[in-house]
């Protein structure tokens, strides 16, 4: 499979506990990008990175969270002190920067579930 | 703030029928829109997508429509099939810079047998 990869697919965790996501990208695929989308909702933006460089954060993203892409293929995305309110899906995508092409193509997603 | 929404959150078609799904979007700025197909328990999947200076474009089955005078975009399928059930998010890039997307809230289509 040479699509989007996320680990784990669910999580489940108590409050106040710290937890990471990981995210595989397409290879070829110099963007990437974290959202976050609760039930009923489209996905919202969080933070996005183009090769290691992290250019965007969304507001919604509070200081509890970090991404990092460190060598510009996988990234994290951490949650620290978690609350119930993190509970969503937190979906991953990659898109390349190559010509007019810059769909973006989403992971299966990473269920949060916080206790 | 600048949104997209859809008109319905719902539609139920006959398997066969062309289905239509429509979607409102507020950034004159936009220039960049994209259909999204969501099955129960998967991510997004890309269905289509089409830019500013196009009004119309055509896929296998699909076809988006965009018209800029009233804002307004819409995902065409052709005989729909019980494998088009899922929710359909219309997507635009914000600020014009072709990274971030808003998603709008989705529009569950169920294909009845």
């Amino acid at each position: 499979d040479t699509g989007v990869s996320q680990n784990p697919r669910h999580k489940i965790t108590k409050r106040g506990q710290n937890v990471t996501f990981r995210c595989d990208p397409i290879s070829e695929h110099n963007r990437l990008y974290w959202y976050r989308q609760t039930l009923g909702q489209g996905p919202e933006f969080l933070t996005y990175f183009q090769n290691e460089a992290q250019l965007e954060k969304s507001r919604l993203l509070s200081d509890r969270f970090s991404a990092e892409r460190p060598k510009g293929s996988f990234s994290t995305l951490e949650i620290q002190r978690t609350e119930q309110g993190d509970s969503a899906m937190y979906l991953c995508a990659s898109s390349s920067s190559d010509g007019l092409s810059s769909e973006q193509y989403f992971g299966p997603g990473t269920r949060l579930t916080v206790t | 703030g600048e949104s997209v929404g859809l008109h319905l959150p719902t539609l139920s078609v006959q398997e066969g029928d062309n289905s239509i799904i429509n979607c409102a979007y507020s950034n004159s700025a936009s220039d960049y829109f994209i259909w999204y197909k969501q099955e129960s328990g998967k991510g997004p999947q890309f269905i289509i997508d089409i830019r500013s200076n196009m009004d119309k474009r055509q896929g296998q089955r699909v076809t988006v429509l965009l018209n800029k005078t009233v804002k307004h975009l819409s995902l065409q399928i052709a005989a729909t099939q019980p494998g088009d059930s899922a929710v359909y998010f219309c997507a635009e890039n914000s600020g014009g810079s072709n990274y971030k997307l808003t998603f709008g809230k989705g529009t569950l289509l169920t294909v009845n047998p």
